[in-house]
């Protein structure tokens, strides 16, 4: 089975000032992992995901994640933030060859001015 | 279109009452999903549809009925519901399932937000 643990449940942070999100996953199988981002009363929104090749990857608003195989981690990054980054997001992962997405418990993150 | 069209937006029924949430995309995406979120936990998957028939029932009760009338539209009839029933419903799909769902991962819906009252 497929698991994914976010580390930190909340995470205050001042605007401008960099944040980091840690998720590890466990699996014996290969996986796809993604970020989403949820604002208040909407849905999920698709960050970024890295389903192979280069192990760093971006967003188009600033967040990039690092994959780690060894660590089994893949944590979101960002250098900057700001009050519009506050919001709960989410690490998941699929099997590579399944369609089941499995969702770590969340991290929310206020940004505080 | 590269969206998952979610409505209605908000939903309050009472315990005996029967409705139905609808979801439709139109990026000819052959797998589509029904999540439920409650307040302050992550999305719990609820049934799975690919290419418009049902592959994945996580044991939702069976006061939660789905049904996918063709590729583009799916619904949840919802009957009998309990109060703790309430919650976000979310609506996703992919373009495939497993080697063949592509690249472009899950896109969600906003969601209905369902009260039982």
């Amino acid at each position: 089975a497929q698991s994914v643990t976010q580390l930190d449940s909340q995470v205050p942070v001042f605007e401008e000032a960099p944040v980091e999100l840690r998720c590890n996953y466990s699996s014996s199988v290969s996986v796809y992992l993604f970020w989403y981002v949820q604002y208040p009363n909407q849905g999920l929104q698709l960050l970024l995901k890295y389903l192979s090749g280069s192990t760093l990857v971006e967003s188009i608003n600033g967040f990039e994640a690092e994959f780690n195989k060894s660590q089994t981690s893949f944590h979101l990054r960002k250098p900057s933030v700001h009050i519009s980054d506050t919001a709960e997001y989410f690490c998941a992962l699929t099997k590579a060859a399944g369609n089941k997405l499995t969702f770590g418990g969340g991290t929310r993150v206020l940004v505080k001015p | 279109d590269t969206e998952v069209t979610q409505t209605p937006k908000h939903l309050v029924m009472g315990m005996t009452n029967k409705k139905s949430l609808k979801c439709e995309q139109h990026m000819g995406h052959r797998a589509m999903y029904w999540y439920k979120q409650k307040a302050k936990k992550p999305p719990e998957l609820m049934f799975v549809y690919s290419y418009e028939k049902l592959s994945i029932n996580e044991s939702v009760p069976s006061r939660f009925s789905p049904e996918c009338p063709n590729s583009s539209l799916l619904n949840l009839h919802l009957h009998a519901l309990q109060p703790e029933d309430s919650a976000l419903y979310l609506c996703a799909s992919t373009q495939g399932t497993g080697a063949s769902r592509g690249n472009y991962g899950y896109t969600f819906g906003s969601g209905t937000r369902l009260t039982v009252v």
